[in-house]
């Protein structure tokens, strides 16, 4: 399985304001995925991140608010764009990972947004 | 469509004890089923997984076995220690896509 991480760990941002969140994955990957955890919740799928092309996003979710980079087989970024509170979740990447099927997850982003 | 239905939690029990945690499905065609752990402070680790109908996937001491008659897949051990506190998610993976659905999780906390 590949070893992912992101950055930052964990974040206090102010309502206005925008965040990006690196993931980095040791091997190339074909897909990514970034996922939200609301407080006490499930993940929801946000978006998935192909190289090459524009993201794929969910139901409820939008690129003005979520954009996503994908510059190479190994990298992403999701910036959470002109944050409220109701945006203080913690946010997971994950690759599609060398076994079939099997997603591989980050550690995680917990933002907290005042 | 598609879902995932998981045991509330929180579950407390004493260290030793055995442990279940239900999990029921509603899917299209066959999918594959997943548990997920999540420790405190950290991201989602793979603890075990099923393709097909009647497979066990094991992973240190836990057991989930693919049940497609009950749509079922619940999670066992048979001792657990203080080291598995943590919340557990049941997921599912449609066929030919790479969408997982996952369950709410439920938070286990083990007592020593």
């Amino acid at each position: 399985s590949a070893v992912i991480s992101q950055k930052p760990s964990r974040d206090i941002c102010q309502r206005g304001t925008s965040l990006t969140i690196q993931c980095q994955v040791d091997s190339q990957v074909t897909m990514m995925f970034w996922y939200r955890q609301q407080p006490g919740q499930s993940l929801t799928l946000i978006a998935t991140a192909n190289q090459g092309s524009e993201a794929t996003y969910e139901s409820g979710f939008v690129i003005d608010k979520f954009p996503i980079s994908r510059p190479n087989l190994t990298f992403s970024t999701l910036t959470v764009s002109n944050m409220s509170p109701e945006d203080s979740s913690i946010y997971l990447c994950s690759d599609s990972g060398t076994e079939q099927e099997t997603q591989y997850f980050g550690p995680g982003t917990r933002l907290l947004v005042l | 469509g598609n879902s995932v239905t998981q045991m509330e939690g929180p579950v407390t029990l004493s260290e030793e004890a055995f442990l279940t945690i239900n999990c029921t499905y509603t899917a299209t065609g066959y999918p594959s089923l997943f548990w997920y752990v999540q420790y405190p402070g950290e991201g989602l680790q793979l603890l075990l997984k099923a393709t097909k109908a009647d497979d066990k996937g094991s992973n240190k001491g836990f057991e989930a076995t693919y049940r497609k008659e009950t749509t079922s897949f619940h999670l066992e051990k048979g001792s657990v220690q203080v080291s598995d506190s943590a919340v557990y998610f049941c997921a599912l993976l449609t066929s030919g896509t790479y969408k997982y659905i996952f369950g709410t999780g439920t938070r286990l906390k083990v007592l020593a």
